[in-house]
């Protein structure tokens, strides 16, 4: 819902940097979050962006533009772990369901030795 | 200790039974979600709380019902489940906010397959 999009499944060898992009409808936008999901497990929160730019943590960073509707997570020194399905997630301002997060489908990405 | 805990982690259930899938955390958050995954879905809501008295309908409720025992408990109910049901469910918890940017974090998962 919300048309959030995001790539269906990426690739990437190990120690290398990989992008994921997320765009979303920027009518009412508040926030949006990057989670991470290996297999079977619950999805955990990476990091939160409300204003434009970057924000940087460790190997992981994450960049928004709230005009063109869009974000990235950008995963450097890529590690076999990183091996996971990445979630962009998305807050609305909306009244009483503000806080409520639309997920995007998620990015399986798969990384190689 | 895990912070939001579910029970149980595996149920195998035949259609047409009642499935209570629960849900308790110790994060003292007042904002609780149920949400289905799907392979090639991604998560769906179920449904919402964001107080004890508070319960919201989410994107995908017909079939299920929830419970708000407590701050700490949420519980998602299956009156009569089917096999389209079978899913990996999990169990959310937020701050409002007003005390911070309101990420989820989310219980272990329930795998439930309806036969």
């Amino acid at each position: 819902g919300q048309n959030i999009d995001q790539p269906t499944e990426m690739t990437a060898t190990e120690g290398a940097i990989v992008q994921i992009n997320c765009t979303y409808q920027t009518s009412g936008f508040n926030g949006l979050f990057w989670y991470q999901q290996h297999a079977g497990e619950a999805p955990t929160f990476l990091s939160y962006n409300v204003l434009d730019g970057l924000e940087e943590k460790g190997r992981f960073s994450s960049f928004l533009s709230r005009s063109k509707g869009y974000s990235y997570l950008l995963l450097k020194e890529l590690q076999m772990k990183d091996s996971a399905s990445y979630l962009c997630a998305v807050t609305f301002d909306r009244g009483s369901t503000l806080g409520r997060l639309y997920f995007g489908r998620g990015t399986q990405l798969t990384v190689w030795p | 200790d895990a912070d939001v805990t579910q029970t149980p982690r595996n149920r195998i259930t035949k259609t047409g039974k009642r499935i209570m899938l629960e849900c308790s955390q110790t994060k003292g958050h007042d904002r609780m979600y149920w949400y289905r995954q799907d392979p090639g879905l991604g998560l769906r809501l179920i449904y919402y709380s964001f107080d004890v008295k508070d319960i919201n309908k989410g994107e995908i409720s017909d079939g299920y019902s929830v419970s708000r025992q407590a701050q700490a408990k949420f519980s998602l109910s299956l009156e009569s489940a089917i096999p389209n049901q079978t899913a990996l469910y999990f169990c959310a918890t937020s701050d409002p906010l007003d005390r911070g940017p309101g990420e989820q974090y989310f219980g272990p998962g329930t795998r439930l397959t309806v036969t």
